[in-house]
């Protein structure tokens, strides 16, 4: 079973400043990986797929890269909206784990 | 536009039984896995298991701390996925959400998600 490990598991980032969160699979999935955000009280939203592809209507300042067992999520320019946590998923083979989760917060 | 509702949680007692239901509305639900995917309060997600659509076979896939425990169907006459929780258990306490797969995917990407209901098992 894969096992997803993100990294820091908190960020703490000032308003419009770059935040870049990690994330890293024991073993490769391709580029078969997305990014979701969740807010308190909230359901998770689906940010990121296949590594790279922005999901709908989501900002440009939100920028997914890697493949095969490392990957990362960049927010260019971080906004009050984005203080959240953030998880990753692989879904290249099953089970599909999620990692641990990021939290950016306010600096 | 695309809803998913998520009902049927609640207080239950260790060892009982509780079928959680997601309403959807919005697409064609019969073209799409659904997943079931829960949150322990305070803690991280965990996928719990999905169902694939009937053009795939409308086969079943679950996590093993919930295996032989847990059974997903669907209704696509009635555009509803469910989920029978058996012998529960204090650790099966969380937020349960039914999330929306990507078509052509099965256990991810999960696109839409419903709001989540809570299931709280205790004595």
């Amino acid at each position: 079973e894969i096992v997803m490990t993100q990294s820091p598991a908190t960020l703490s980032v000032s308003p419009g400043e770059r935040a870049t969160l990690s994330c890293r699979a024991s073993q490769s999935v391709s580029s078969n990986l997305a990014w979701y955000q969740q807010k308190p009280g909230q359901a998770p939203r689906l940010l990121i797929y296949g590594a790279s592809s922005r999901a709908t209507g989501i900002p440009a300042r939100f920028s997914g890269g890697g493949s095969g067992t490392e990957f990362t999520l960049t927010i260019s320019s971080l906004q009050s909206e984005d203080f959240a946590i953030y998880y990753c998923q692989q879904y290249n083979n099953w089970p599909p784990p999620f990692g641990g989760g990021t939290k950016v917060e306010i600096k | 536009e695309v809803q998913l509702v998520e009902s049927g949680g609640g207080l239950v007692q260790p060892g009982r039984s509780l079928r959680l239901s997601c309403t959807t509305s919005g697409f064609l639900f019969g073209d799409f896995a659904m997943n079931w995917v829960r949150q322990a309060p305070g803690k991280g997600l965990e996928w719990v298991g999905f169902i694939r659509s009937k053009t795939y076979g409308g086969t079943t896939e679950y996590a093993a701390s919930v295996k032989g425990r847990f059974t997903i169907s669907r209704d696509d006459s009635k555009s509803i996925a469910y989920l029978q929780m058996n012998t529960l258990k204090t650790e099966d306490t969380a937020v349960y959400y039914c999330a929306r797969a990507l078509m052509w995917f099965n256990y991810g990407p999960f696109d839409y998600w419903g709001q989540g209901t809570l299931v709280t098992v205790s004595s």
